[in-house]
């Protein structure tokens, strides 16, 4: 299967951005996809770009994809104690289901 | 959120004892899929179904079954628990892959711990 890695992980500063990054190994056209774990929760779909973009920004996240270099970033700016959670990068081939997903970086945000 | 629900949300049992975990959902989604969460190795995908009664094995199938009978409902089951099932198990779904990313959905969680 495909391989994606994260950095395990991040702290930042209340006010700050931080910028979680990731990269994957498929070089077929691609979903990549950006969840959120909170303690105890389940995952919670953040935003997904497709690899014929550079860039999509909602709100706060922009994500980021280098496509020559396989990478993905996702940040978040002006980032608040709320957003101290898990943060999970996966991708799915174009027409497929399966999810290969990071292990997952944990952001922790201090005052 | 996405309609799903799992149950039981908690677990403990001994080695041994059968197990069924159950993801019911309300979306009306052609796949269901089951994934186990352990630490360092992110989210791994144990079994998936593509409708009724049509099922397949993900990369951690060893242990476990999967029936789905109805489009709502995917049961998971361990025959005989073993301590490294010890573990979280999270239920997706999602519609039909090719259209616009089809992102997948996910429960609760299921906390599982097998003594």
């Amino acid at each position: 299967g495909e391989d994606v890695e994260q950095s395990l992980f991040l702290s930042v500063r209340e006010g700050d951005s931080s910028v979680i990054n990731c990269t994957y190994t498929d070089s077929s056209s691609t979903y990549l996809y950006w969840y959120k774990q909170e303690p105890g929760a389940g995952l919670q779909l953040l935003t997904y770009i497709f690899s014929n973009m550079d860039m999509k920004q909602d709100q706060r996240l922009t994500v980021l994809l280098n496509k020559k270099d396989k990478h993905l970033s996702l940040r978040i700016a002006d980032t608040q104690t709320g957003d101290s959670a898990i943060y999970f990068c996966a991708e799915t081939p174009l027409n497929d289901y399966k999810l290969s997903f990071g292990a997952g970086t944990t952001v922790t945000v201090r005052a | 959120d996405a309609g799903i629900t799992q149950s039981p949300r908690h677990k403990v049992t001994e080695t041994g004892t059968p197990v069924t975990l159950r993801c019911h959902q309300t979306e009306n989604h052609r796949y269901m899929y089951w994934y186990r969460q352990d630490p360092g190795h992110g989210l791994r995908l144990i079994h998936y179904s593509y409708g009724v009664k049509d099922t397949d094995k993900g990369e951690v199938s060893d242990g476990y079954s999967v029936s789905r009978s109805k489009t709502e409902d995917f049961l998971l089951t361990l025959e005989s628990a073993t301590s490294s099932q010890t573990s979280v198990y999270f239920c997706a779904i999602s519609d039909s892959p090719g259209e616009g990313g089809q992102p997948q959905h996910f429960g609760d969680g299921t906390r599982l711990s097998i003594l």
